[in-house]
């Protein structure tokens, strides 16, 4: 496989479930990402992590758990979500550095119930 | 705290009909502008880099110029296929962070 891929492509969930988003990147980069797009709004980065440790934390609520085990594989926990939580949750990977393209999976479509 | 507006929202064009699409941007030391293309359903997909004022980037119908307040993506002579959301966004000196524009929204009409 090439690319950013992510699991599941769709999430149902009520807002007392747990859950994990999954992001794997087979392109060799350094950095990932977690974005929330969300109807009428701009992309909203979630959280960064360079080479497995976070750097960002974009003052998301902790119902939101990222985990980054290597440089290929990034997680999204979540638990206890609200109905404003639905949105399409995107993963990213670049190089290291901002001056690199980031590369964007298809994302995972959450809705809370 | 950086700033990305694009303008229009929303642009119908005819197949053919040439037009451009703006993203105005307020940055503190501006290390990166990017264009991405968004089709329902998947995520966004890189089109372009532009580094400095006075770079431009071709890519088949699309071309995109940066200034020192704002980038254009000129669509010349445009098909069906290149109906999408257009997404720019920057990053600044202070790290890896992108902050994106709310998009444009490209509906070409055969």
């Amino acid at each position: 496989e090439t690319g950013v891929t992510q699991t599941p492509r769709h999430l149902v969930m009520g807002m007392t479930n747990k859950k994990s988003l999954k992001c794997e990147q087979h392109l060799g980069h350094n950095a990932m990402y977690w974005y929330k797009q969300s109807a009428k709004k701009p992309l909203e980065l979630m959280f960064v992590y360079n080479f497995k440790e976070q750097t960002e934390n974009n003052s998301v609520p902790s119902r939101f758990s990222p985990e980054c085990p290597n440089s290929s594989h990034l997680f999204l926990h979540l638990h206890t979500l609200q109905p404003e939580d639905s949105a399409l949750y995107l993963c990213a990977s670049s190089q290291a550095g901002g001056s690199q393209p980031q590369h964007f999976g298809d994302g995972t479509r959450l809705s809370i119930l | 705290e950086d700033q990305v507006t694009q303008s229009p929202e929303a642009l119908r064009l005819q197949e053919g009909e040439s037009s451009s699409l703006n993203c105005s941007y307020t940055v503190s030391g501006l290390r990166g502008l990017f264009w991405y293309r968004q089709d329902p359903g998947k995520g966004p997909e890189f089109l372009f880099t532009l580094y400095s004022a006075g770079e431009e980037k071709e890519k088949e119908r699309l071309k995109a110029t940066l200034t020192k307040k704002e980038s254009f993506l000129h669509i010349t002579a445009p098909k069906p296929e290149d109906s999408a959301t257009y997404l720019c966004a920057v990053n600044d000196n202070a790290g890896n962070m992108l902050t994106f524009g709310g998009g444009t929204r490209l509906m070409v009409k055969p």
